[in-house]
């Protein structure tokens, strides 16, 4: 059973406009949510956090939602740039050490000049 | 500061062999987890060492093994290898007791044939 999904498996969009990426959960006993950045050859790197007392994080171009009672958290790139362009990895664990995260399958974004 | 590396960067085997995959963390992490991408899968976490110990196991099969050493570089090995093992194995590394963001590797390339 996934207990975190991105169930698009790719995104399109032009430089400039917004990238929304989305992620389900289903286990009610993750608090905290990381999204990674995977360019090709390259391991993931971190990009962004939120834990579940909050429902907004921004950093720069990047701004993580969460909908707790939902169960849903996206991920806002505003502008997009082709440097964006890699694949994003939802994840989520129970504990703020996140010594055990659970991933999503992963969304590649391709943003087009 | 040299990041998280891993070697082989691909490695061919052939079913029932063994084989070693290693790990060097950033300097001055204590905390080494192993990580294995399938195709089409997300990220599946397998083993989590602090300190020399193994402090948490994924799902997966006692075939899959590994040790920290005293420099705290890591070994995975996988026993009696199984074309489904073929997979990217990450690396990713934190500062300690389970807790900070992880850095992840490059990966290393298994290929069971």
């Amino acid at each position: 059973d996934q207990q975190v999904k991105q169930n698009s498996p790719s995104l399109s969009v032009q430089e400039g406009r917004i990238s929304i990426l989305n992620c389900d959960y289903t286990n009610s006993m993750f608090d905290y949510f990381l999204w990674y950045k995977k360019y090709p050859a390259e391991g993931p790197t971190f990009l962004i956090s939120i834990s579940s007392i909050k429902d907004k994080n921004e950093d720069g171009r990047f701004t993580v939602f969460l909908n707790k009672s939902a169960k849903h958290l996206s991920l806002h790139i505003v502008p997009s740039q082709p440097g964006d362009s890699a694949v994003y990895f939802c994840a989520a664990s129970r504990d703020s050490g996140y010594s055990t995260l659970t991933f999503g399958k992963g969304t590649m974004l391709l943003v087009s000049p | 500061e040299a990041g998280v590396t891993q070697s082989p960067t691909h490695l061919i085997k052939t079913r029932g062999q063994q084989a070693t995959l290693r790990c060097s963390p950033i300097s001055g992490h204590t905390s080494v987890y192993w990580y294995q991408q399938a195709l089409g899968l997300g990220l599946q976490f397998l083993l989590w060492y602090d300190e020399g110990e193994e402090r948490n196991r994924g799902n997966f099969p006692p075939r899959f093994s590994g040790r920290q050493f005293p420099n705290y570089s890591s070994e995975l090995n996988v026993n009696a290898l199984e074309l489904e093992d073929s997979a990217l194995y990450l690396c990713a590394s934190s500062p300690g007791q389970g807790i900070g963001v992880l850095t992840f590797g490059a990966g290393s390339r298994l290929t069971v044939l």
